[in-house]
Parts: structure tokens; sequence; C-alpha cells
């Protein structure tokens, strides 16, 4: 089946670590995207990449990095720099043909 | 630029009633707009689209919504809401053809009473 895996899906921290969340798409989709979502709060852009080993940030960049080596992988890395992580991070996929959105299941992080 | 706004942070209804979630948007181009839903701790999942065809749209588990450009409004309603119905209702604009950029409403949490 097609889709977009996240792992983990709980992942805990202890401050001042890094950690790396995985996404991975079988959809040979080429745009990517990660999103983070604080309780009650909408859906706030990261980072994203429209075509391998390119990326640009999103709205809240700031103490996250990704890379794009691959078109089917957009790791995302959560460095000791970012003040608050703990959050649910979404990875999502867009089909150039149809235009939509398909999300990952989500990473749940939560720093100790 | 783009924007939406969800006029209700959160929507309660009973069960067997109408349901009606707002959604109105601002685009400098002609946009695709979205409806999506979030389950707790799922990922989103689309209920349906506007892509510049039919203005009514169906999409799954019975939901509707209605693209009306003089009112700048894509709202999202059913005849009949179901317990299952009750999670969070995301509103999504896109630009798709410029950049793939989408931005989301904050969203709209639905209950459902027994």
């Amino acid at each position: 089946d097609g889709g977009i895996t996240q792992s983990p899906k709980y992942l805990f921290r202890k401050e001042g670590q890094n950690v790396t969340l995985s996404c991975e798409q079988n959809l040979n989709h080429d745009a990517m995207y990660w999103y983070r979502q604080d309780p009650g709060q909408g859906l706030r852009l990261i980072y994203y990449s429209q075509i391998v080993n390119d990326f640009q940030k999103g709205d809240i960049a700031e103490g996250y990095s990704v890379s794009r080596e691959k078109k089917e992988s957009f790791p995302l890395t959560v460095t000791s720099a970012q003040k608050n992580p703990t959050a649910f991070y979404l990875c999502a996929s867009a089909s150039g043909i149809t235009g939509e959105l398909f999300f990952g299941e989500g990473s749940r992080l939560t720093v100790l | 630029a783009q924007s939406v706004t969800q006029l209700d942070s959160h929507v309660s209804v009973s069960e067997g009633t109408p349901v009606l979630l707002r959604c109105n948007y601002s685009s400098s181009y002609s946009p695709s707009l979205f409806w999506y839903v979030q389950h707790p701790n799922k990922g989103l999942q689309l209920l349906l689209k506007y892509t510049s065809a039919a203005t009514l749209v169906k999409g799954i588990n019975g939901f509707e919504a209605e693209f009306k450009k003089s009112e700048t409004s894509f709202h999202l309603t059913k005849p009949s809401a179901h317990m299952s119905d009750a999670a969070e209702y995301f509103c999504v604009v896109s630009d798709v053809g410029y950049g793939q950029n989408f931005v989301f409403g904050p969203g709209t949490r639905l209950s459902v009473l027994p």
C-alpha cells in the first residue's frame, strides 16, 4: 500500500539532546513537508522540499534541520537549540497531479 | 498572500442533527480548497477537495462542501452527525501550480453528543 511512514510514533528526549524523526513515502511525490502541532493548535510549517537536494524554511524553522538526499525520505532533526520541542510532528507529501496533501500518522516528541 | 479563517473553534451537535463547519479564505489566485479531519493522536485525512470543477463537492463519510466565490467561503456540511464524526477539522487553501504552498486554518473541534 502507498503511503507515508513516520517513526518513531512516540519519543522521549532529555534536554540538550538532538533527535531525528524519520519520514518515508512511497507515493513518488516530489514535494514533502514537516509540520508542528501543539495542543489545541493548528499546523505550523517547519520545512518543506519541492525536489531532491533542495529544501526551504517554513514559518518556524529555528532549532530544526532537514535533509532531502532521496526522493522517498525527508528526515527532521530537532536540535538542542529548539527551546520548546515538545509537540506532535506531522510529515506530509503532496501530489503534483491532484494537488492534495497526504499525511503520516505523526510522531509525538516529549522532552523530559 | 493566502489566509484561512475558521469561524468556530468548537462546534457541538447532537447525534443525528446537521453539521455546519464554517471556512472563509482569501487568495490572490484561483485557489484549491480542502477539508481535512484529524482524530486524536492521528495524522490528517482528506475529506474532500475543490479544484475549480463543480462548486458543490462531495466527500467521504457523507460530508460535502460548497465553494462560493462571491462570499469567499467553503463551508463543510453533513446532514446527520454520527458519534464517529467527533474530531478536529481543518480547512486548507492551496495555490497549486505556484509552488504548492498550503495554508491551514486553526481548526474546528466537533463534538457529537448522544
